[in-house]
């Protein structure tokens, strides 16, 4: 079965230091990929997708993400960051075995960032 | 347009309460969800609608019932709440056109069951 693992429940990193979210799926067939962030409080909101067009996405406030098909991994990333940043970040793979279009959650990692 | 809303945004009950969450769209989507988020596990399917008058079961269904009379409305119930219910419950939808994967989430409902 489809499943998505996050690597590390919390991540900490000092703002302007790069920021790096692990993610790995797991599926013969490269799937649909998204990267969604939740700041405190509020709802979830798509930050970007992976759709076959093109292996490194980029998306809204810096981030991107590169997808390695050898690695089944679709880490995201930033260069430098900023206290803004602080948001737990959900990595979500598409069902492919599912004919409504389902999506598979990872369990989250929290971003925390030291000023 | 507002988007997806759900009601309330906070609620407390009692054990064995029953309780019914709101959630509605202006997108004129077809397809809407109801998750649950519980810390460390990620957002779990509790039951869905491919369109009005129709619901199907999720990853979770046991103790929620759902209807969608409208199609802008998706109702989320509670017969009988259990502390295992506590949880933030969110509301998405999609359309049925372009990009299919692509949900759009409500702002949530912080449920506590004491």
């Amino acid at each position: 079965a489809q499943s998505v693992t996050q690597l590390g429940s919390h991540v900490s990193v000092s703002e302007g230091a790069l920021v790096l979210l692990r993610c790995n799926y797991s599926s013969s067939v490269p799937p649909y990929l998204f990267w969604y962030v939740q700041y405190p409080n509020q709802g979830l909101q798509l930050l970007l997708k992976y759709t076959s067009a093109a292996t490194l996405v980029k998306g809204i406030n810096g981030f991107e993400a590169e997808f390695k098909k050898s690695e089944t991994s679709f880490h995201l990333t930033k260069p430098s960051a900023h206290m803004s940043d602080a948001a737990e970040y959900f990595c979500v793979v598409s069902d492919e075995r599912d004919s409504n279009y389902q999506l598979i959650w990872g369990a989250g990692t929290k971003l925390i960032i030291k000023p | 347009n507002a988007g997806v809303t759900q009601t309330p945004k906070f609620r407390v009950l009692k054990t064995g309460q029953s309780m019914t969450l709101l959630c509605a769209q202006d997108m004129n989507h077809e397809y809407m969800y109801w998750y649950r988020q519980d810390p460390g596990m990620g957002l779990r399917l509790i039951h869905y609608s491919v369109g009005e008058g129709t619901t199907a079961k999720g990853e979770v269904p046991d103790g929620y019932n759902v209807s969608r009379l409208k199609k802008q409305n998706f109702l989320l119930g509670l017969e009988s709440a259990a502390p295992s219910q506590t949880s933030v419950y969110f509301c998405a939808s999609r359309r049925t056109t372009g990009f299919l994967y692509e949900q759009y989430f409500g702002p949530g409902t912080r449920l506590t069951v004491t």
